[in-house]
Parts: structure tokens; sequence; C-alpha cells
């Protein structure tokens, strides 16, 4: 069974650093690509980052350029975001999301995520 | 980015009703777009991706069509378990964005 485990979150205050967790166990984890989502209180999902199985290819969303690192442990079975220099407006509940590949016809491929973690909540407060 | 925007944000029906949640997308995706519900409290659950394939072990019930602009969420006999929040999901290009999203409630 797929499983995707989120720890690390809580309270930290403004400027502060924090670095969630996400533990995958079920299946292969080194053959996957895998996100970052979260999700504001009251709030829709907003995508974070990406990283690819090796680990070689990062993206990140504009709202958090510059201060959040995500990383991966292909020997641990593990995914991280080191969040750096936090505001207020990344109050929310963040989950990690594994990536699957959909090709069509011409070859060009994007990727859904199939399966998510229960998430972790990081609260920025003075 | 391309702007995903669902409508309506929000409705109520009842069980046994037949539903319907539009997405558009800002640009054309071809068929690169995800249907997920979400529960309070819980994590988002896959239910459609391709614009219209079905997640193993989703109901049939649920249905999904569109493509380019344009999509579409069907569930053709609501049951109680589905009243939550949908979204739908471009995945076409990064930043991957999501709609806003659809409350359905019981009426």
């Amino acid at each position: 069974e797929v499983q995707l485990v989120e720890s690390g979150g809580g309270l930290v205050q403004p400027g502060g650093s924090l670095r969630l967790s996400c533990a995958a166990s079920g299946f292969t984890f080194s053959s996957y690509e895998m996100n970052w989502v979260r999700q504001a209180p009251g709030k829709g999902l907003e995508w974070v980052s990406y990283i690819s199985s090796s680990g070689s290819t990062i993206y990140y969303a504009d709202s958090v350029k510059g201060r959040f690192t995500i990383s991966r442990d292909n020997a641990k079975n593990s995914l991280y975001l080191q969040m750096n220099s936090l505001r207020a407006e990344d109050t929310a509940v963040y989950y990690c999301a594994r990536a699957v590949r959909y090709y069509d016809s011409s070859g060009y491929y994007g990727r859904y995520f199939d399966y998510w973690g229960q998430g972790t909540l990081v609260t920025v407060s003075s | 980015a391309i702007r995903m925007t669902q409508s309506p944000s929000s409705f109520s029906a009842s069980t046994g009703d037949r539903v319907t949640i539009t997405c558009r997308a800002s640009q054309g995706i071809s068929s690169y777009l995800a249907w997920y519900q979400q529960k309070p409290g819980k994590a988002p659950k896959l239910l459609i991706y391709a614009a219209s394939t079905l997640q193993s072990g989703v109901p049939s019930r649920f249905s999904g069509s569109g493509s380019g602009t344009d999509f579409t969420l069907t569930i053709s006999c609501l049951q109680s378990e589905d009243f939550a929040t949908y979204y739908c999901q471009q995945y076409y290009s990064y930043p991957i964005t999501f709609g806003q999203g659809t409350r359905l409630e019981i009426k």
C-alpha cells in the first residue's frame, strides 16, 4: 500500500525556518517524481515545488522561490522541504504528492498526482 | 501561469441528482486535466486524469470530458459520500495550477 506521511509542521515566528519531511513507503520511491502542495486555511490548493526522481530537476512556485528548498534522499525514501524566511501567508497545510507521468500521442507528457499524504500544518505567527 | 476557473463555486444538490461541474483553462491544455475530491480535514483524492480516465477504484458514476480549454466533471447519481469539494488541475505545464474549487453541499 502506498503511504506518504508528512511531519515537521508547527508554529514558527515570521522570518523563521522549518523543515518538513515526507516519508514514503509501499512503492519504489526512487522511481517517482514528487511534489509539495499547500492549502491555506479555508482556501484552495496551491502547488509549491517539484523534484525529479533523481533530484536533478527542481521547480518552484514564484511565491516561494528563493525561500524554500526541495530535496530528497532516495536511500531513506524521504522527501524534504526546507522553508526559510517564513511569512504569515505561508500558513497552510502542506501535502507531499506523488507524481505520475501522462504521455499523449505526440510524446509530450505532464504529471498528475495519484497519491497524497495526510498533510502537516505550518502556522507562521508571532 | 495557466489560470483554471471552475463553476459554480458552490451549489446544493440532493442524493440521486445528476450534477456537472465545469472547469475552463486560460489557454489550451490538450487533455492534461485532472479532477480531485477533498473532504474536510482530508487530503485530496484523485478521481480522473487525462480529462476522462477514471482512476482505479473510483466509482463509475464519476465521469469527465473535454479537451483544450473546456472540461466537465459529471456525477451521474449523487451519493451521500460525494458531498465534498472538487478541484480541477492542469498539468500541461509548470507551474501546475488548480481551480478555486467547487463545494457540493446537501440540499
